[in-house]
């Protein structure tokens, strides 16, 4: 059964910091690795890796695959209380269609 | 990017009763799907929305409970039949367009 999970599964920081958010997968017919954050209702698309060591960027949120060790990071600098939400991960596979799995999500906060 | 619109946003309905759900893409895309996300959980693939054609189910969800329409590339609909306080849940549409996943605002159902 493919899974995915993401930890930690809720983090409390100060603004300003810096945080790592994890994901590892286990899955069959992987084909990308997603992150989105989800504030209120929908999910909302930050990035799509594909391709291992090769960072993603935008902002002050950047991502990085590790095929070989089947995980992934989000890190965001200088943290924002606009920062917090959920950020979920989700492992794009092959099964006859394209699919997403998702993993549980964690939950960020960001205290001023 | 694409932008999807679902209806109704949120709903309190009665045991025993039926809910369709409406969601629009405000372009052509070549998959849609249906996802729900209890309370405190991730989100979890429902069905993949065919048009022209019968959904593809996942494991644990069943037509007769969650029958899906999609007549075109920008439509589709969901209904929750015959609810229970357990299908109290956020149930949210996405669509595939230029090799993103975007999702809709999602309909909040509450049954009582």
């Amino acid at each position: 059964e493919d899974k995915v999970v993401q930890s930690p599964l809720s983090l409390v920081v100060h603004e300003g910091d810096t945080v790592t958010l994890n994901c590892s997968y286990e899955v069959t017919n992987f084909r990308s690795l997603l992150w989105y954050k989800q504030e209120k209702k929908a999910p909302t698309f930050l990035f799509m890796l594909t391709s291992s060591g090769i960072e993603k960027k935008s902002g002050r949120l950047s991502s990085i695959l590790d095929k070989k060790e089947l995980s992934s990071i989000l890190n965001i600098t200088a943290t924002q209380t606009g920062d917090s939400a959920i950020y979920l991960c989700a492992v794009e596979v092959y099964q006859g269609a394209q699919k997403l799995v998702f993993g549980q999500g964690t939950r960020l906060t960001i205290n001023p | 990017s694409a932008v999807i619109s679902q209806k109704p946003s949120r709903d309190i309905c009665q045991r025993g009763t039926s809910l369709t759900i409406q969601c629009q893409v405000d372009s052509q895309v070549t998959m849609m799907f249906w996802y729900r996300q209890q309370p405190g959980q991730s989100l979890t693939l429902i069905a993949t929305a065919n048009q022209g054609s019968e959904a593809t189910y996942e494991s644990g969800f069943v037509i007769d409970k969650f029958p899906i329409s999609r007549p075109n590339l920008t439509f589709s609909t969901l209904t929750v039949s015959n609810m229970s306080p357990e299908d109290s849940s956020i149930y949210l549409c996405s669509g595939r367009a230029y090799g993103e996943l975007f999702f809709g605002e999602g309909s909040r159902l509450t049954v009582l």
